[in-house]
Order: C-alpha cells, then sequence, then structure tokens
C-alpha cells in the first residue's frame, strides 16, 4: 500500500531557530501533498497544498513567510517553520493521495506526523 | 467555508457493541466523505470513502451511510474489541479535506 514517510517524529528547538520537517512518499509518486497542523484536542487544520514544481497555495490565515513549503519532487516535499515560536509548538502532519484520478475507493495516505515543541 | 460536527468528543461502549458514530456538515455535499481512525501522536489511518451518490458502504466491521439530504454520515462499528479504541474522524472531500473534531471510541473489555 501507499506509504508516507514523515521525518523528524519530534523535535525540540530553540525560539528563534528554524525547524524543517520532510514528507515523502515511497513508493509513489504524489503530485499533490499537504499539510496540516493539530493542537491537542483539536482536529487536522489544513495549512497548505503543496504542488510539485509550483508554489503552495496556504489557506486562510497561514502566514506563508513563516510556514515555507518546497515541493521540488515528486516524493519529496518539505515544510520548513522559520522564527519558531512557543506558539507555533503543535503536531505537524503531511498526507498525500496515491491515485489522483478520483475515482477510486482509496483516501489519503498521512505521515506519522512531527511533534514540535519550540522553547 | 463548511462547518462540520461530529456528535460527541467521547464514546464508551462495551466489547462486542456497536458504537455509532455521526458526522453533520452544514454546507454543500461533497464528492466523497471519507472516514479515519487516529490514535494518539499518530497520524490519520484510512478506513472507508463513500461517494454522494451511495447509500452505504462496508469494510469487514465496519459500515458507513451517506444522507445528502440530512447532510449526515453515520460509521459504524460492529462487535467492537478493544483494539478499536482511537479517535474517530470525519473528513469532506473537496479536492483536499476538511475534518470533524473527531470522536474518542474506548471500547471496554
Amino acid at each position: 500500500g501507499a506509504v508516507v514517510s514523515q521525518h523528524p517524529s519530534w523535535v525540540i528547538c530553540k525560539s528563534g531557530t528554524s525547524v524543517k520537517i520532510e514528507c515523502r512518499s515511497l513508493d509513489f509518486q504524489a503530485t499533490t501533498m499537504f499539510w496540516y497542523r493539530q493542537f491537542p484536542k483539536q482536529s487536522l487544520m489544513l495549512m497548505a497544498t503543496s504542488n510539485e514544481g509550483s508554489k503552495a497555495t496556504y489557506e486562510q490565515g497561514v502566514e506563508k513567510d513563516k510556514f515555507l513549503i518546497n515541493h521540488a519532487s515528486l516524493t519529496l516535499s518539505t515544510l520548513t517553520v522559520t522564527s519558531a515560536h512557543p506558539e507555533d509548538s503543535s503536531f505537524y502532519i503531511c498526507s498525500a493521495r496515491a491515485n489522483q484520478v478520483r475515482e477510486t475507493n482509496y483516501g489519503y495516505t498521512f505521515g506519522s506526523g512531527t511533534r514540535l515543541t519550540v522553547v | 467555508s463548511q462547518k462540520i460536527e461530529q456528535n460527541s468528543e467521547a464514546l464508551n461502549i462495551q466489547e462486542g457493541k456497536t458504537a455509532t458514530l455521526t458526522c453533520n456538515y452544514t454546507n454543500y455535499s461533497p464528492a466523497y466523505l471519507q472516514w479515519y481512525r487516529q490514535d494518539p501522536g499518530r497520524g490519520p489511518v484510512f478506513l472507508l470513502l463513500i461517494r454522494e451518490n451511495e447509500k452505504e458502504k462496508r469494510k469487514e466491521r465496519l459500515k458507513v451511510t451517506f444522507d445528502t439530504t440530512l447532510k449526515q454520515s453515520l460509521f459504524h462499528i460492529t462487535a467492537s474489541q478493544p483494539a478499536d479504541s482511537a479517535t474517530y474522524l470525519c473528513a469532506l472531500d473537496d479536492y483536499k479535506l476538511s475534518f470533524g473534531a473527531g470522536t474518542t471510541v474506548t471500547v471496554r473489555a
């Protein structure tokens, strides 16, 4: 089945530094990947849609200069949290859909998530 | 934007019983509605997808219904087991997913 690998699984960084999170599709090509953020006891909130070879599309209220997304290949998307602050501490999750044809019985494949703690 | 409500934050049931979860949405009906399972500290795992022209879909002990008139989906776990304990998320698929807050199911042995 489709597998999405996300690294690191957790990271602690100092306030003001930048952190990069990688999301790889291991056995399929992902033209589109998605980045979510999840706060404790809350649902996943879509941050941006990452398209291979083009600029990401950010959801309303998400700062594109703070959350830099790069999708340079069909198997890799990265999210960089720049100048991180304690309020950026959250669970970040990426996802991709293996089959770009929507007439399937398969949903999206998610990475295992990255727990970011900014101190 | 869509408002997605899942009936309750938590559901506690006895092993062997059927758990029924509700997902309601407010605006247009999506072409697809999906259900995911999420364990603590993990990403969601896809369970079932149902199209707007389908009434019911089954997979092993899982069953999902989709009523576009009521703007509601029901998710059933039959013959529940302690291993089914997790948070279940409803998601509307409109070329990107919008999630409900989830219902945490705890199955007691």
